[in-house]
């Protein structure tokens, strides 16, 4: 399983874009990144899933240099209801779903 | 509301005793994981079933044992509690299809061994 290194925390303000670097030197051909957020005593919650270049849903954006040995999740203008964990796992599909990784996480803190 | 039920909510018991988790997946989806969380190790995976078929293996102890029924929903059993059981033991569940690393999560059951 391919490895993840994550910043612990990160602050910011309200209505600013927040970038969030992950480092997966290890990362398979097959491995997809996949980002999770976590709210406290909840369950991890997707917020997005991507391969290489550039993904976007409704709540962010993932870019995927060609290397493909980090990535990093954007966050257009948080809020303060964006303060949870962020967790960034590199996913090998198999059969039948796949098992998750999760490392330490990024904690942010968004501000007025 | 992920779709995913678990049960209790909240669970007090004492060392030595023995409990059972349970868990609803959501409609459709096959695949069950469970995941314990504790403050000291964080986020971690314990086992997979895939169709009433344990798939996969994670850090869960001898003590602990899981399996899912016909009907889809899944049970944790943890024997001989100790102490250091006590955490957060999510399940989540996925379609098992495709491409998508996507799990959906359920609100959890916090175990509290006295």
């Amino acid at each position: 399983l391919a490895k993840t290194t994550q910043p612990i925390s990160m602050d910011s303000y309200e209505g600013q874009e927040v970038n969030i670097t992950c480092s997966h030197n290890n990362i398979a051909t097959n491995d997809y990144i996949t980002w999770y957020q976590q709210f406290p005593s909840q369950g991890p919650r997707f917020i997005i899933q991507g391969y290489k270049t550039k993904v976007t849903n409704e709540v962010a954006s993932l870019f995927i240099p060609a290397d493909r040995k980090s990535s990093t999740l954007s966050l257009p203008r948080v809020s303060l209801s964006d303060t949870a964990v962020y967790y960034c796992l590199v996913v090998t599909p198999t059969g039948g779903g796949n098992k998750l990784t999760f490392g330490t996480g990024t904690q942010l803190k968004v501000e007025l | 509301d992920s779709g995913v039920t678990q049960t209790p909510k909240h669970l007090i018991t004492a060392t030595g005793q023995r409990v059972t988790l349970r868990c609803s997946p959501r409609s459709g989806d096959l695949s069950v994981y469970w995941y314990q969380q504790s403050l000291d190790q964080g986020l971690q995976f314990l086992i997979q079933y895939y169709n009433g078929e344990e798939r996969a293996k994670g850090n869960i102890l001898e003590r602990f044992s899981a399996q899912q029924f016909p009907d889809l929903h899944s049970e944790l059993n943890l024997s001989s509690l100790e102490l250091g059981d006590s955490a957060l033991y999510f399940c989540a569940s996925s379609t098992g299809q495709g491409r998508t690393n996507e799990q959906f999560f359920g609100p959890g059951t916090r175990l509290t061994v006295l």
